[in-house]
């Protein structure tokens, strides 16, 4: 079945860029829409970007000018940097499939996310 | 941004109690709206899609109404198995935005 691996830094310092790759495996990362979602500990989920396949992205507002997410379809990988971290972005950061029609759009598939701790 | 507010924020119940949880959206979603499940220390699963559609491989115990600006999920008989934290989040527009959680406690 279709699995989702994210990989981080785990621990940053304070305007240092996080990057997160997510691995996919058990199917194609074709023809999908793949989203980054991140969790502050204790708190509600708060959605980060999508990318289609096709490199096409759309980006939360409330992070747009720090985010850039890419895509390789060769390694089945797809990834997010998010630059000049605060420890307001220490978060478990998730990988997640779209699946859906138009705007019936749901996060169908979840990686086990990946903890991020931004410190000094 | 549409904004989801979720009533209650907690709540506690029973094995065998029916409990129904509230999302309320800021603006009109029509029926683009999910529900997950989160249990401590794992990722989201998806139960309910489009309001009342039931995922594939979830009980049917579970249930989804609405549509426009309000919504509910139900668990008809609570199983140990439920008690958990649970999101709605609508797919109406980006940026996606999730409610802030329901965690159904013994």
């Amino acid at each position: 079945q279709v699995q989702l691996q994210e990989s981080g830094p785990g621990l940053l310092k304070p305007s240092e860029t996080l990057s997160l790759t997510c691995t996919v495996s058990g199917d194609s990362i074709s023809p999908y829409y793949w989203s980054c979602i991140r969790q502050p500990p204790g708190k509600g989920l708060e959605w980060i970007g999508y990318i289609y396949y096709s490199g096409i992205t759309n980006y939360n507002p409330s992070l747009k000018s720090r985010i850039t997410m890419s895509v390789d379809t060769s390694k089945n990988q797809f990834s997010l940097k998010l630059s000049s971290v605060t420890a307001a972005d220490t978060a478990v950061y998730y990988c997640a499939r779209h699946y859906g029609s138009g705007r019936f759009d749901t996060f169908n598939i979840w990686g086990q996310g990946t903890m991020v701790t931004v410190s000094s | 941004d549409i904004q989801m507010t979720q009533s209650p924020s907690s709540l506690s119940a029973s094995v065998g109690d029916r409990v129904t949880i509230t999302c309320r959206s800021s603006q009109s979603v029509s029926n683009y709206l999910n529900w997950y499940q989160q249990k401590p220390g794992r990722a989201p699963k998806l139960l309910i899609f489009a309001a009342s559609t039931l995922q594939s491989g979830v009980p049917s115990r579970f249930s989804g109404s609405g549509s426009g600006a309000d919504f509910t999920l139900t668990i008809s008989s609570l199983q140990p198995e439920d008690f958990a934290t649970y999101y709605c989040q609508q797919s109406s527009s980006t940026p996606y935005t999730f409610g802030q959680g329901t965690k159904l406690e013994i």
